[in-house]
């Protein structure tokens, strides 16, 4: 089947403007989260959702980044007032069930330039 | 903040040569995965390696585990010059905010030179 995709691949824009990045899960797949890696850095964990329950927005890095998922499909995450240091790639990844964390499956990511 | 520290940070190696990658992690965990990123972009899964467990192998790849010293390595067999990336190793537990979540490490950048 389909993995998880996300839309665009890429985006510049200028500071200060926003900016709305999609991922689109693996069908059936409960769980969902959205990490932030910059250059040469691991992952940042920004976001979980799962099922209807309450998302853990533990990872936001403030109040300038929110998500949000539509039931078990499409999320989306939305920067406000981009800043230089947003610039990174943003991945998403899904997971078939909510709790301990089997295997993830990533999608290829959103690379975002802030200029 | 970050709980799986990987090492090397970057690893050259001739093709057919095997490559070490090491791993270690501070705080208690369900599971130890290790994942591939080419060219910055989406991550892969190779392997899982429960915390019951000690070692496990998947055709070249061969995971150890040693919980009383956190730690864990990946080993390559016969690298090839496909197997350029980076290895990341990731946590998998409980964060305590209401969500398990995989921890990453910052990476090893794996080089194989034909």
């Amino acid at each position: 089947g389909a993995g998880v995709s996300q839309s665009p691949s890429n985006k510049v824009t200028e500071k200060g403007k926003d900016v709305e990045l999609r991922c689109d899960p693996i069908s059936g797949h409960t769980a969902l989260y959205w990490y932030r890696q910059r250059l040469g850095q691991g992952l940042e964990f920004l976001i979980y959702f799962q099922g209807n329950s309450a998302p853990d927005k533990s990872g936001l890095p403030s109040d300038r980044f929110s998500a949000e998922r539509t039931g078990e499909s499409v999320s989306t995450l939305t920067i406000q007032r981009t800043q230089q240091e947003d610039s990174a790639v943003y991945l998403c990844a899904s997971n078939r069930v909510a709790g301990v964390i089997e295997t993830q499956y990533f999608g290829p990511g959103t690379r975002l330039l802030v200029l | 903040s970050q709980q799986g520290e990987e090492d090397p940070q970057a690893l050259s190696i001739q093709e057919g040569e095997n490559a070490t990658m090491n791993c270690s992690y501070k705080t208690s965990i369900n599971n130890l995965q290790w994942y591939r990123q080419n060219s910055g972009r989406g991550l892969v899964h190779l392997i899982l390696i429960r915390s019951n467990e000690r070692e496990k192998h998947s055709g070249r790849l061969r995971v150890t585990l040693d919980t009383s010293k956190k730690s864990s390595s990946l080993l390559i067999t016969a690298s090839r010059a496909a197997d350029t990336a980076s290895y990341f190793c990731a946590t998998a537990g409980y964060s305590g905010a209401g969500s398990y979540q995989l921890t990453f490490g910052k990476g090893t950048k794996l080089s194989v030179i034909p």
